[in-house]
């Protein structure tokens, strides 16, 4: 079945810095992916996601790129903030499948001020 | 539009026992996925119900089990339970056609004694 590997598992940065966090996937039949943010007591919530036809997404600070032939994509943030302090989480989901999503272990980010 | 609401937000059970969660989608999606969250095991896909039938499955065993109502609505089951089903159950919900964004509760927080 589908795995997901993401590193690093803990990523400490100064406020206004870069982060980027990294995940490759194993099934090349996978064809969404789904970035996710967790706060401590709460559910996950989508911070931004692409598709297997799209290379490269940007959101305000956020961007996702996606390289289908590595089978790896990743999640930069920039002018990092202490409110982007959370877990994050990337996923992968063979849709033809339905609403499964495969994750990857998440990564703890900490913006110091 | 109101979010997914999941209840209990806490149980205590003791190892043996069943309990069953509750969680509501959001109003007009059909798909409603459960996933585990431990800290050893990360999240874990259970299951994933569209239009009252099983469309996905985890590899859990038999003891979780699931249903939805016509309302969309679902429950989810854990029999005879061991100590290591402690952790948080999320549910998400979607539209169900595939390639789109899961919406996740706040989750149950199980502690199995």
């Amino acid at each position: 079945g589908e795995n997901v590997e993401q590193h690093p598992s803990t990523l400490s940065v100064q406020e206004g810095d870069s982060a980027v966090i990294k995940c490759t996937y194993s099934d090349s039949a996978s064809n969404y992916f789904p970035w996710y943010k967790q706060e401590l007591g709460k559910g996950p919530q989508l911070i931004i996601d692409i598709r297997s036809n799209v290379g490269e997404k940007k959101d305000q600070r956020i961007a996702v790129t996606l390289n289908k032939t590595a089978k790896h994509f990743s999640l930069h943030i920039t002018e990092t903030q202490p409110e982007d302090s959370a877990v994050y989480f990337c996923a992968a989901s063979i849709t033809e499948y339905g609403n499964k999503l495969v994750f990857g272990a998440g990564t703890i980010l900490r913006v110091k001020s | 539009k109101a979010g997914v609401t999941q209840t209990p937000r806490y149980l205590i059970k003791t190892r043996g026992q069943q309990v069953t969660l509750s969680c509501s989608p959001i109003s007009g999606h059909r798909s409603v996925s459960w996933y585990q969250q431990t800290p050893g095991q990360g999240l874990q896909f259970l299951f994933e119900y569209f239009s009252e039938t099983q469309r996905n499955k985890g590899n859990f065993p038999g003891r979780f089990s699931g249903r939805q109502f016509s309302n969309s609505r679902s429950e989810m089951n854990v029999s005879t339970l061991e100590l290591g089903d402690s952790a948080l159950y999320l549910c998400a919900s979607s539209h169900g056609s595939g390639m789109e964004t899961q919406y996740f509760g706040p989750g149950t927080r199980l502690l199995v004694l």
